[in-house]
């Protein structure tokens, strides 16, 4: 069965360091892969995605992600976190509908 | 700027009353979706319009309704809301094409059932 996983739940970084978020997934065909990210009380907003061509992407809010396939992770990176991105975050790979990973949280420490 | 909006963002409604949640897109997409969030889970997947087509998922409860009228709105109806049905319900868009499956998702309504 398709499936994600999101082996952190809960991450806390201090502003300034880097953030690796990692992302596993299930799925047999090529993968669609999404990263979300959702504020306290607010709807999820489009990170960045993965259909195909280059392994890495670029995404908004100077986030990438990489797609390895022998690995079938997706992981999130930012080479510097802001007090702004203290978030849930949420990894997803579409197959008939998106199914989505459990989520991390992450908190940022000035 | 075009956008997916949901009505109300903050719903309170009694146990067993029926309520409607609202959501509009001014993005044109063919395809709108309801999910049902509960407090530091995922988002599930309730069901879907693909254009006029209505796709319920196999385990979403008969208490959950939808409407779609035009492209722009669609509606989210709960017939008889329990207080398992507290949730942020949230209504996402997407353009579905052979490049193109990402969600767009508005800011979510907050439910509350007394």
């Amino acid at each position: 069965a398709q499936s994600v996983t999101q082996p952190d739940i809960h991450i806390t970084v201090s502003e300034g360091a880097s953030l690796e978020l990692r992302c596993n997934y299930s799925y047999g065909a090529t993968p669609y892969l999404f990263w979300y990210v959702q504020s306290p009380g607010q709807g999820l907003q489009l990170l960045l995605k993965y259909f195909s061509g280059d392994t890495l992407v670029q995404g908004i809010k100077g986030f990438e992600a990489e797609f390895k396939r022998s690995q079938s992770s997706f992981n999130l990176r930012k080479p510097s976190v802001h007090w702004s991105d203290a978030a849930e975050y949420f990894c997803a790979v579409r197959t008939r509908k998106l199914i989505f990973g459990t989520g991390t949280r992450l908190q940022v420490f000035p | 700027d075009a956008m997916v909006i949901q009505n109300p963002r903050y719903q309170v409604t009694q146990f067993g009353k029926p309520v409607t949640l609202s959501c509009s897109q001014t993005l044109n997409h063919n395809v709108m979706y309801w999910y049902q969030q509960k407090s530091s889970q995922a988002p599930k997947l309730l069901f879907h319009y693909y254009d006029k087509d209505f796709n319920n998922e196999a385990d979403t409860p008969d208490n959950f309704q939808s409407r779609r009228p035009n492209t722009s709105f669609c509606f989210l109806d709960i017939r008889s809301p329990g207080l398992g049905d507290a949730a942020m319900y949230l209504c996402a868009t997407s353009r579905e094409t052979h490049t193109s499956y990402e969600q767009y998702f508005g800011p979510g309504t907050r439910l509350t059932v007394t």
